[in-house]
């Protein structure tokens, strides 16, 4: 089945050490976002990929960093992870514009120590 | 910024009973999509809605945009266990992004 996968699921990472989580696709959507979502919270959107185009949103802070290589993968990079990036890191993807409904992946749970 | 209110914030019904939930933009949507977020799982997309006006109905279900396509609800008739979750209202400004409301929390008691 088409879908959207993210790994690792669970991630554990300290306080400063770099952490990437990886996204891929098998829809060949046009289009990737990376939400942040923490508890109780509705998901945050932190980038998104237009094709090799990329878009960041203007509060999303110069820690995270995202890649697309190609169009089927996706990686949110955060260099330097403090306690409050602690969250659910969500990847979603559409066909095109915000006009096609998202395809969210299960999520990478983060947690730092 | 761009900001979708959405009310209530929790929802705690008697099985059986109906639901709404309410979403309100200052601005004019170009579309609003709706997702359902299971405990411990990710957003699915329910619907999009996109004429003034528009009512969709899935089963028990019932989707209304507003007419001057700045607000959106979100009905369920007599609720079940299976609809347990937080249900986000996501609106489109006419980009390439959803802003996502607040969501609202509905627990069944059973």
């Amino acid at each position: 089945d088409a879908m959207v996968i993210q790994n690792p699921r669970y991630q554990v990472t300290q306080f400063g050490k770099p952490v990437t989580l990886s996204c891929s696709q098998t829809l060949n959507h046009n289009v990737m976002y990376w939400y942040q979502q923490k508890s109780s919270q509705a998901p945050k959107l932190l980038f998104h990929y237009y094709d090799k185009d990329f878009n960041n949103e203007a509060d999303t802070p110069d820690n995270f960093q995202s890649r697309r290589p190609n169009t089927s993968f996706c990686f949110l990079d955060i260099r330097s992870p403090g306690l409050g990036d602690a969250a659910m890191y969500l990847c979603a993807t559409s066909r095109d514009a915000a006009a096609y409904e998202q395809y969210f992946g299960p999520g990478t749970r983060l947690t730092v120590t | 910024g761009q900001q979708v209110m959405q009310i209530p914030q929790y929802q705690h019904v008697q099985e059986g009973e109906d639901f709404t939930t309410y979403c309100n933009s200052s601005t004019t949507l170009s579309n609003i999509q709706w997702y359902k977020q299971r405990p411990g799982g990710h957003p699915v997309f329910l619907i999009q809605l996109v004429k003034s006006g528009e009512v969709k109905k899935q089963k028990r279900l019932t989707f209304q945009f507003g007419e001057a396509k700045k607000n959106s609800s979100l009905h369920i008739t007599a609720t079940q266990t299976t609809d347990v979750g937080t249900y986000f209202c996501a609106a489109n400004f006419g980009n390439e992004k959803l802003t996502f409301g607040t969501g609202t929390r509905l627990t069944i008691i059973p």
